[in-house]
C-alpha cells in the first residue's frame, strides 16, 4: 500500500524557515517524480514544487521560487521541502504527492500544517 | 501559465439529481500526437487530502463510482455526477498537466439543496 507521511509543519514567524519531510513507503520511490502541493485557508489547491525521480529536473511555482528548495533522498525514501523567508501567505496545509503517468496526482499524504504568523 | 477557470464557484443540488461542473483552460490541453486531453479532476472533503477522480479528461480512477464522469476536449471540460449522494459533498478541482506549471482551477463547492 502506498503511504506518504508528512512531518515538520508548525508555527513560524515571518522571515523564518521550516523544513518539511515526507516518508514514502509501499512503492519504488526512486522511480517516481514527486511534488508538493498546498491548500491555503479560503483558497484553492496550488502546486508548489516538483522533483524528478533522479533529482535532475526540479521546478517551482512562481510564488515560492527563490525561497523554497525541494530535494529527495532515494536511499531513505524521503522527500523534503526547505522553506526559507516564509511569509504570512505561505500559511497552508502542505501535501506530499506522487506523480502518475504524464502528470496527474493519484497518491496524496494527509498533509502537514504550516502557519506563518507573528 | 495555463489558467484553469471553473464554474460555478458553488453549487447546490438535490439528492439524486445531476450535478455538473465545468472547467475551461486558457489554452488547449489536447496533445494532438496521442489525441489525449491532459486534464484531471479531484474531490476534496474537509480535513482530507484531495482524491483523484478522473484523468485523461474521462478515465475514472480505480474505485471511483460510475456516477462520476468526465467529458470534453481542447479547452472545455465537464465533470458530471449523475445522481448526487450525500457523500459527494466536497470541493471539486480540475487540473491540467499538459504544460508546466501544473495548474488547478479555483474549485467548486458542491452542497446538498
Amino acid at each position: 500500500e502506498v503511504q506518504l507521511v508528512e512531518s515538520g509543519g508548525g508555527l513560524v514567524k515571518p522571515g523564518g524557515s521550516l523544513r518539511l519531510s515526507c516518508a514514502a513507503t509501499g512503492f519504488t520511490f526512486d522511480s517516481r517524480n514527486m511534488n508538493w502541493v498546498r491548500l491555503a485557508p479560503g483558497k484553492g489547491l496550488e502546486w508548489v514544487a516538483s522533483i524528478s525521480d533522479n533529482s535532475i529536473y526540479i521546478s517551482y511555482g512562481e510564488s515560492v521560487r527563490g525561497r523554497f528548495i525541494i530535494s529527495r533522498d532515494n536511499a531513505k525514501g524521503s522527500l523534503y521541502l526547505q522553506m526559507n523567508s516564509l511569509r504570512v501567505e505561505d500559511t497552508a496545509v502542505y501535501y506530499c504527492v506522487r506523480e502518475e503517468g504524464s502528470g496527474w496526482f493519484q497518491y496524496w499524504g494527509q498533509g502537514t500544517q504550516v502557519t506563518v504568523s507573528s | 501559465e495555463i489558467v484553469m477557470t471553473q464554474s460555478p464557484d458553488s453549487l447546490a443540488v438535490s439528492l439524486g439529481e445531476r450535478a455538473t461542473i465545468t472547467c475551461k483552460s486558457s489554452q488547449s490541453v489536447l496533445f494532438t500526437t496521442n489525441n489525449m486531453n491532459y486534464l484531471a479532476w479531484y474531490q476534496q472533503k474537509p480535513g482530507q487530502p484531495p482524491k483523484l477522480l478522473i484523468h485523461w479528461a474521462s478515465t475514472r480512477a480505480s474505485g471511483v463510482p460510475d456516477r462520476f464522469s468526465g467529458s470534453g476536449s481542447g479547452t472545455d471540460f465537464t465533470l458530471t455526477i449523475s445522481s448526487l449522494q450525500a457523500e459527494d459533498v466536497a470541493v471539486y478541482y480540475c487540473q491540467q498537466y499538459y504544460y508546466p506549471p501544473r495548474t488547478f482551477g479555483q474549485g467548486t463547492k458542491l452542497e446538498i439543496k
